[in-house]
């Protein structure tokens, strides 16, 4: 079992609307939770980061599951800019703090 | 800098060369990762630096590959006798460690685009 996993997508979703999608990780001694987003041929970028109460970020709102070792990220009236790849990004503490990146779930919005 | 900046940003060399790719990352940050992609496909990771422990390799694809962090600051990653698998974007990021706001948040390089012919 891979350490983070996320369903490749794509999801299609239509202009407006709402998408979800999880990331799952194995390791129940992870601590810091992270939603990456990377565009077409560029670099990721910091999204948010998760914290155990929850967050939101304007239209973008990240939750965190410890028990089910999941966490989330909600996408609210979508944007066509919100097409891009997210990527989930976990904390390994018995590794030097090391963190590890999901395959990274692609979204497409179109009009 | 202000923000992690990688050199070459693109290097075209012919089978068989010898390749390095130059990360420098944000001053102060004690934390740093190199990543390969291919096109289309997601982040894989290669080596991982913190501070003055040992390097965590375990993503070396083969003893082709290799990596040196002098003085906990610039990175250099070593490509002997390229394949052409090994054509894809390098990525390096960077971030500093601890649990203060801000801590463990990876800030990337726009990465060297590598082709080998």
């Amino acid at each position: 079992r891979k350490e983070v996993e996320q369903d490749p997508g794509p999801f299609n979703v239509p202009e407006g609307a709402t998408v979800a999608f999880n990331c799952t990780y194995s390791n129940s001694a992870s601590q810091s939770f992270f939603w990456y987003r990377q565009d077409c041929r560029k670099e990721p970028k910091l999204l948010m980061s998760v914290y155990s109460s929850g967050n939101e970020d304007g239209r973008f709102t990240a939750q965190l599951n410890r028990a089910s070792q999941y966490i989330s990220l909600l996408i609210r009236d979508s944007k066509l800019s919100d097409s891009a790849t997210y990527l989930c990004v976990v904390n390994n503490r018995a590794a030097g703090n090391k963190l590890t990146f999901g395959g990274g779930t692609r979204v497409l919005v179109k009009p | 800098g202000a923000g992690v900046s990688q050199s070459p940003s693109n290097k075209v060399t012919e089978k068989g060369k010898d390749v390095e790719l130059r990360c420098d990352p944000i001053s102060g940050h004690t934390a740093l990762y190199w990543y390969r992609q291919s096109l289309g496909q997601g982040l894989e990771f290669l080596i991982y630096f913190q501070g003055n422990s040992a390097p965590d390799k375990s993503g070396l694809p083969s003893d082709r590959f290799s990596a040196e962090r002098t003085g906990g600051s610039v990175s250099t990653l070593t490509i002997q006798r390229t394949q052409q698998e090994d054509s894809a974007v390098y990525l390096c990021a960077s971030s500093s460690k601890g649990i203060a706001s801000g801590a463990n948040v990876l800030t990337f390089g726009a990465g060297s685009r590598l082709t080998v012919l």
